[in-house]
């Protein structure tokens, strides 16, 4: 598998569920990205990890954790979603070394909540 | 604060007319701007960024920091080219993008 892929490409779950958003990267990046993008939005920045550290939280509500054990994995943990978390989750992936690189984007995640 | 702009959600053209996707952007700082294209049943992917001044399938776009814009411009418009285009920003050097809401360009035959 190359390139940034994202499993499963669709969740369904409830209000109470707990579940987890799989990001994996096969380009040697040293950054990842979540995303989420929802009919009613531009596509909104959630969280930035720089060789495997957050440099960035979007004002994310606390109910996503996100979570980047090794510089080519990256997971979004979820719990107590809202109906209005339902969104097209996608992960990217970049290297980043003092300049503006290209972010490679996945598939996406196709996120309901019931 | 950093924010993109497109005024246009849709855009329709014949084949062969010029194109011309609007970008305009607010940023305090030197900003670096992208065009990335998502084409049907595709993942978003990078399109052009303004600091390699390049044509990437015949599109071209020149960062205006007078009129704060970064128009995609294309002189003949593919059926190939019909796809939704994102405007994103960030600033010089950084990592974090921030998008505009999109404009989906259809070429008509």
């Amino acid at each position: 598998e190359t390139g940034v892929t994202q499993t499963p490409r669709h969740l369904v779950m409830g209000m109470t569920n707990k579940k987890s958003l799989k990001c994996e990267q096969h380009l040697g990046h040293n950054a990842m990205y979540w995303y989420k993008q929802s009919a009613k939005k531009p596509l909104e920045l959630m969280f930035v990890y720089n060789f495997k550290e957050q440099t960035e939280n979007n004002s994310v509500p606390s109910r996503f954790s996100p979570e980047c054990p090794n510089s080519s994995h990256l997971f979004l943990h979820l719990h107590t979603l809202q109906p209005e978390d339902s969104a097209l989750y996608l992960c990217a992936s970049s290297q980043v070394a003092g300049g503006s690189y290209e972010q490679y984007f996945g598939p996406g995640t196709r996120l309901t909540v019931t | 604060a950093q924010r993109v702009t497109q005024p246009e959600k849709l855009l329709s053209v014949f084949k062969g007319a010029p194109v011309e996707l609007k970008c305009n952007y607010s940023y305090s700082g030197s900003p670096e701007l992208f065009w990335y294209v998502q084409y049907s049943r595709q993942r978003l992917q990078l399109l052009l960024r303004h600091i390699s001044r390049e044509s990437i399938k015949g599109f071209t776009a020149d960062l205006n920091k007078g009129e704060t814009s970064f128009h995609l411009k294309k002189p003949f418009a593919q059926e190939e080219d019909s796809a939704m285009y994102y405007c994103a920003l960030s600033g010089l050097g950084g990592n974090k993008l921030v998008f505009g809401a999109g404009t989906i360009l259809r070429v008509k035959s």
